[in-house]
């Protein structure tokens, strides 16, 4: 019944290691992004992307790359992982411009 | 979020009225949002409000838009423990994807 899931819920880690993150929505939506909360709570958008377009957050290393296998599902992977990569990572889908819906986060930790 | 800004820390007791600001800084924003984060948890969107609207009244939350002054304000009625969360304001970019940016949040604290 979860509307946007994300795997797994914690993910820990050593530095230089790839890793991934998967995240599924049910909603029928077309668009799907990735954002990451830091320590200090702020929300950054990284990736934006539905079949048409990607727009990525110039601010996002090009370690992490957005890989969309069909319309529900959104997967992030992450090259060379290093320290300041730990954060939770939120998953979020919409249909029209002004309904994003949240997944539960990824609390990566990298050692 | 430095272009949404929020203050950091609000403190009410239980029964009493609770007004959340925020600042903006882009005037093409479309969507102005509300979202709740409790503890541990992912992010609830509360309400939103349309930029060429001033108010909107939901149940125990209203919003005020002022869009000259790029001032946006979440007032919760009633104010509960449950209510206990981080509230964040965001605006929506219509042409960059509508792409969220957030401000830093405010953390609400209710006492009973």
């Amino acid at each position: 019944d979860t509307a946007v899931s994300q795997t797994p819920k914690y993910l820990v880690t050593q530095m230089g290691n790839d890793k991934s993150i998967k995240c599924e929505q049910n909603l029928g939506h077309d668009t799907m992004y990735w954002y990451k909360q830091d320590s200090k709570k702020f929300l950054k958008i990284m990736f934006s992307y539905n079949n048409k377009e990607l727009i990525i957050n110039e601010t996002v290393p090009n370690r992490f790359s957005p890989k969309s296998p069909d319309k529900a599902h959104l997967n992030l992977h992450i090259n060379s992982l290093e320290l300041g990569d730990s954060a939770v990572y939120f998953c979020a889908s919409s249909r029209t411009a002004y309904e994003q819906y949240f997944g539960p986060g990824t609390r990566l930790t990298v050692t | 979020g430095e272009d949404v800004e929020q203050s950091l820390f609000l403190s009410v007791r239980e029964g009493d009225s609770s007004v959340i600001n925020c600042t903006y800084t882009d005037s093409s924003s479309t969507y102005l949002y509300w979202y709740k984060q409790e503890p541990g948890a992912g992010l609830q969107l509360l309400t939103y409000i349309f930029s060429n609207m001033d108010m909107k009244q939901d149940q125990r939350l209203t919003v005020l838009l002022n869009k000259k002054d790029k001032h946006l304000s979440l007032r919760i009625a009633d104010t509960q423990t449950g209510d206990s969360a981080i509230y964040f304001c965001a605006e929506s970019i219509p042409n960059a994807g509508n792409m969220l940016t957030f401000g830093g949040g405010t953390r609400l604290m209710v006492k009973p």
